[in-house]
């Protein structure tokens, strides 16, 4: 099984700052298969990217994703107040297809 | 509107069984694959099954297997999740997500969970 660990476990930051999210697979994985989701308390959670870099669709241009073989990053600039939620990266290259452990995103 | 909505959800006592369902709408329900995934109270999010289009390929995870059965009737629109020997870790809230495919007439880009329902609770007491 891929494990994904995902770094920091919470942050806490300020409207207008640059929020960096990682996430670590146990084993290498084609980057087309990393994704990362967005999930608002009490909401179902909302992909933002796939294929680790593209945004999916309507998602705002402050989102972007990087990284290949077992490092990924998730970076939100100009952080929001609406971006307060815990963050997720998921693969979908070998079943089952795990999850990361989530990172909380606090807006001071 | 591309919509899932669960249903099925309540109150089973251990060891007891329960089908879940997920009704689709507004999109071609026999093109995409679907997905099975769960999140505890407080914890984070569990990826449970996976069942493709023609219910050729499934997956599950090992905390599923032996316990779960993922299907779908396509002619329905619908998938389904049949849950036996129903244990209190297995209280949570339940969603159903399309997988979807991203490609054009020269890459293929990559799959994910594009589309999720706002799932159904179980749990699981006596």
């Amino acid at each position: 099984e891929v494990v994904l660990t995902q770094s920091p476990g919470a942050l806490s930051l300020s409207p207008g700052q640059r929020a960096t999210l990682s996430c670590r697979a146990s084993e290498r994985i084609n980057s087309g298969y990393v994704a990362w989701f967005r999930q608002r308390p009490g909401q179902a959670p909302r992909l933002l990217m796939y294929g680790a870099s593209r945004r999916a669709t309507g998602v705002s241009d402050r989102f972007s994703g990087s990284g290949s073989g077992t490092d990924f990053t998730l970076t939100i600039s100009r952080l929001e107040p609406e971006d307060a939620a815990v963050f997720y990266c998921q693969q979908y290259n070998y079943s089952p297809f795990t999850f990361g452990p989530g990172t909380k995103v606090h807006i001071k | 509107d591309v919509q899932l909505v669960e249903s099925g959800g309540a109150l089973v006592q251990p060891g007891g069984s329960l089908r879940l369902a997920c009704a689709a709408s507004g999109f071609n329900f026999s093109d995409y694959g679907l997905n099975w995934v769960r999140q505890a109270p407080g914890k984070g999010l569990e990826w449970l099954s996976y069942i493709s289009s023609s219910s050729s390929s499934i997956y599950y995870t090992d905390s599923a297997k032996g316990r779960f059965t993922i299907s779908r009737d396509n002619a329905k629109n619908s998938l389904y999740l049949q849950m036996n020997s129903l244990r209190d870790d297995d209280t949570a809230l339940y969603f159903c997500a399309r997988l979807q495919h991203y490609y054009d007439s020269d890459s293929y880009y990559g799959e994910a969970l594009d589309v999720w329902g706002q799932g159904t609770m179980i749990i699981v007491s006596s």
